[in-house]
């Protein structure tokens, strides 16, 4: 079974700091992808990965970054969190090609006080 | 640009009820796959079924169908004889190519099914 493991369910955070989000998976795949998940908003990509160092921008990329140094590991950064960031971070990863549907992690509740 | 429309936000049902789930979506590719998720409360997505668009015959899957039409540019997806576990949100979505072969999702807003006894 793919395994999509992400380092925290809940985390609560202040205003201004550094926020890393760690998302790991087990099943060798090519892409691994950041959303968020907000009410009425559905998922919104943030970053995407489709190998070892690289990464493209989604949709909403703003105040975020993104590092890939090993295949299976795929980290969400705020560099400065705010407000506006609580919400819901899914991680997800798929094999290269359209064909392929993605496998999701658990997700991280982030709170941005 | 892709999109994909779930114009339904919420659904409540009685259990035994039918429900369909609708989903258009726009792409201007030829080659393109569609997929439905669902999302129980414990907030994991779970993939349920991937259509490409060179394959319009239906799916049957035990209690669940999905009618994939070109000509509408539609995935609607039915529950038959709906039950409590299957609540949740559903989540319509359409893969495309970005870069060589890299491709990605892009999802609708989901529909939110509640089905009560």
């Amino acid at each position: 079974d793919v395994k999509v493991t992400q380092s925290s369910r809940y985390l609560v955070k202040r205003t201004g700091e550094k926020v890393f989000l760690e998302c790991v998976q087990d099943m060798d795949h090519e892409n691994m992808f950041w959303y968020r998940q907000d009410p009425g908003l559905g998922l919104r990509l943030i970053y995407f990965s489709y190998d070892v160092k690289m990464k493209e921008k989604g949709d909403i990329p703003e105040g975020y970054s993104v590092s890939r140094e090993k295949k299976e590991r795929f980290s969400l950064i705020l560099e400065s969190a705010s407000t506006n960031q609580t919400s819901m971070y899914l991680c997800a990863s798929s094999l290269r090609g359209i064909a392929y549907e993605q496998y999701f992690g658990p997700g991280t509740r982030l709170t941005v006080t | 640009a892709q999109k994909v429309t779930q114009a339904q936000t919420e659904i409540s049902v009685v259990e035994k009820e039918d429900v369909t789930l609708d989903c258009v979506y726009e792409t201007r590719d030829t080659t393109y796959y569609l997929f439905w998720y669902k999302q129980p409360p414990s907030g994991e997505l779970v993939f349920l079924i991937r259509r490409n668009s060179f394959d319009e015959q239906n799916e049957i899957s035990g209690r669940y169908s999905w009618n994939f039409q070109k000509s509408t540019s539609s995935f609607n997806f039915t529950i038959t004889a709906s039950q409590v576990v299957d609540s949740a949100v559903y989540f319509c979505a359409l893969s495309e190519f970005v870069a060589g072969t890299a491709s990605k999702l892009t999802f609708g807003t989901g529909t939110r099914l509640q089905v009560t006894l």
